[in-house]
């Protein structure tokens, strides 16, 4: 499977842990996003990456969230201190940098209860 | 700022009609993206069909095709032949492009649920 991956598929955490989710792009494509999804809405652009510079952060991206992609290959997402109001998907998304299309990954289920 | 708005909630649809999805965005760009992205429930976002701006013709792949009318900002999708396996989370969204500086971040409507009836 050379599609985008994403670990763990499922996270259900108490409030005030710390977690950290996994991306594996699409093999040699350079563009990286995170992405969040709430039940009946589309999703909202949280960061993304060209290689492994961190080119933008949305405002969403509390001070609790950093990302990271060493080496501009696989990238993580860190929630420090978890609220309810972080569960969520987590949808992480590659691009080769032309035609503008994004591949998305199956997501991570946060769950803070 | 870049907004995308899909008003119509949920459709419904016989199998093997054709079932037209609408979609409408605000930009000030001349030069972007839209998609149209198929959510299956409990499965991953898959890119139905793009279109780029500039380009005059609509776009096509197989069974779907758009209406795309940029002086409207309005670019609809067109479903034939509908089958069961398209029942999903039908998402349009907007990117920029390169040459505008933008950011490259695709900005997503809230979505439209389309359920397929045998």
């Amino acid at each position: 499977d050379t599609g985008v991956s994403q670990d763990p598929r499922h996270k259900i955490t108490k409030r005030g842990q710390n977690v950290t989710f996994r991306c594996d792009p699409i093999s040699e494509h350079n563009r990286l996003y995170w992405y969040r999804q709430t039940l009946g809405q589309g999703p909202e652009f949280l960061t993304y990456f060209q290689n492994e510079a961190q080119l933008e952060k949305s405002r969403l991206l509390s001070d609790r969230f950093s990302a990271e992609r060493p080496k501009g290959s696989f990238s993580t997402l860190e929630i420090q201190r978890t609220e309810q109001g972080d569960s969520a998907m987590y949808l992480c998304a590659s691009s080769p940098g032309t035609r503008g299309e994004q591949y998305f990954g199956p997501g991570t289920r946060l769950t803070v209860t | 700022a870049q907004t995308v708005t899909q008003s119509q909630p949920e459709m419904s649809v016989q199998e093997a009609e054709t079932v037209t999805l609408s979609c409408t965005y605000d930009t000030s760009e001349s030069d972007y993206y839209l998609f149209w992205y198929k959510q299956p429930p409990s499965r991953q976002m898959i890119l139905v069909i793009r279109q780029e701006a500039y380009k005059q013709q609509n776009a096509t792949e197989n069974r779907f095709s758009v209406n795309f009318q940029k002086a409207a900002k309005s670019f609809s999708l067109k479903i034939s032949d509908s089958q069961l396996g398209d029942a999903a989370m039908y998402f349009c969204a907007y990117r920029s492009e390169e040459s505008q500086g933008g950011s490259e971040k695709l900005v997503f409507g809230k979505g439209m649920k389309l359920t397929v009836n045998p």
